[in-house]
C-alpha cells in the first residue's frame, strides 16, 4: 500500500540559513510523482514543487529544491535562504499510476511545522 | 479572483442542523475533490468528481453527501453530524492527467457543538 512518512513534526531555523524537510514515500509502482505543499495558517494548500519518478534531474522551483533520491525512496524539501515568511506547515504527498478517468489521487504525509527565526 | 474559492470559511453548527460547504473553481478543471484535514492527522480524501461524476468515495459516513452539480461548482451537504467531524474541509480542483498537481482552496473550517 502506498504510504509518505514525514518524520519531523517540527523544525526551526535561522532565517537565511537553509533547511530540509524530510519525505520517505513506499509504493509499488513505476510511475509516480512527488510534491510539496505549504500551509500558512490561513489554511490554503500552496503546492511548491514537483518530482516525476521518471525525471532524472532533481525539480527546483526558486529557492526550493526536491532531492530526490529513488533507490532510498526519499523526496526531501530543500529551502533555501529562509524567510520569515516560510513558517508554515509543509506536507509531502504522492500520486501513483494514474487511476484512469482523468483525475488524480494524491496522498499526504503528517507534515512537519517549520519555524523561521529572525 | 481566487482560482479555487470556498464559502463559508468558518462554520458552527449544531448535531442536528443541516449545511452545507461551497466549492466554486475558476480554473476550468474538470476534476474536483473534497479533504478532510482533522488536527493531528494526514489529510483524507473523501470524494473525487470527474467530469462532474463521482469516481472516489473513501467510506465516508452518509452524514456527509456530495453534489457537483457542473465541472465549476462542488457541494458539501451536511446534516446530523457529531462532534469528531469538526476538521477543516478542503476542496480541490485538478486538469486531468498533467502532473496531477491539485490546486486548493482556504478551506472551510467546522466545528460541530
Amino acid at each position: 500500500a502506498q504510504k509518505i512518512t514525514q518524520t519531523q513534526p517540527g523544525m526551526f531555523v535561522q532565517e537565511k540559513e537553509a533547511v530540509t524537510l524530510d519525505c520517505t514515500y513506499d509504493t509499488s509502482d513505476q510511475s509516480y510523482g512527488l510534491f510539496w505543499y505549504k500551509q500558512p495558517s490561513s489554511g490554503e494548500m500552496i503546492f511548491l514543487i514537483y518530482q516525476g519518478s521518471y525525471d532524472e534531474q532533481n525539480a527546483t522551483e526558486g529557492r526550493y529544491s526536491l532531492n530526490f533520491q529513488k533507490a532510498r525512496k526519499s523526496a526531501n524539501l530543500v529551502i533555501s535562504a529562509s524567510q520569515l515568511g516560510d513558517s508554515a506547515m509543509y506536507f509531502c504527498a504522492m500520486r501513483e499510476a494514474f487511476p484512469g478517468g482523468g483525475y488524480n489521487k494524491l496522498i499526504f504525509g503528517a507534515g512537519t511545522r517549520l519555524a523561521v527565526h529572525p | 479572483e481566487t482560482g479555487v474559492t470556498q464559502t463559508p470559511r468558518h462554520l458552527v453548527m449544531g448535531m442536528t442542523n443541516k449545511k452545507s460547504l461551497k466549492c466554486e473553481q475558476h480554473l476550468g478543471h474538470n476534476a474536483m475533490y473534497w479533504y478532510k484535514q482533522s488536527a493531528k492527522k494526514p489529510l483524507e480524501l473523501m470524494f473525487v468528481y470527474s467530469l462532474e461524476e463521482r469516481v472516489e468515495n473513501n467510506s465516508v459516513p452518509s452524514r456527509f453527501s456530495p453534489e457537483c452539480p457542473n465541472s465549476s461548482h462542488l457541494f458539501l451537504h451536511l446534516h446530523t453530524l457529531q462532534p469528531e467531524d469538526s476538521a477543516l474541509y478542503l476542496c480541490a480542483s485538478s486538469q486531468g492527467k498533467s502532473t496531477g498537481e491539485l490546486f486548493f482552496g482556504e478551506g472551510s473550517r467546522l466545528t460541530v457543538l
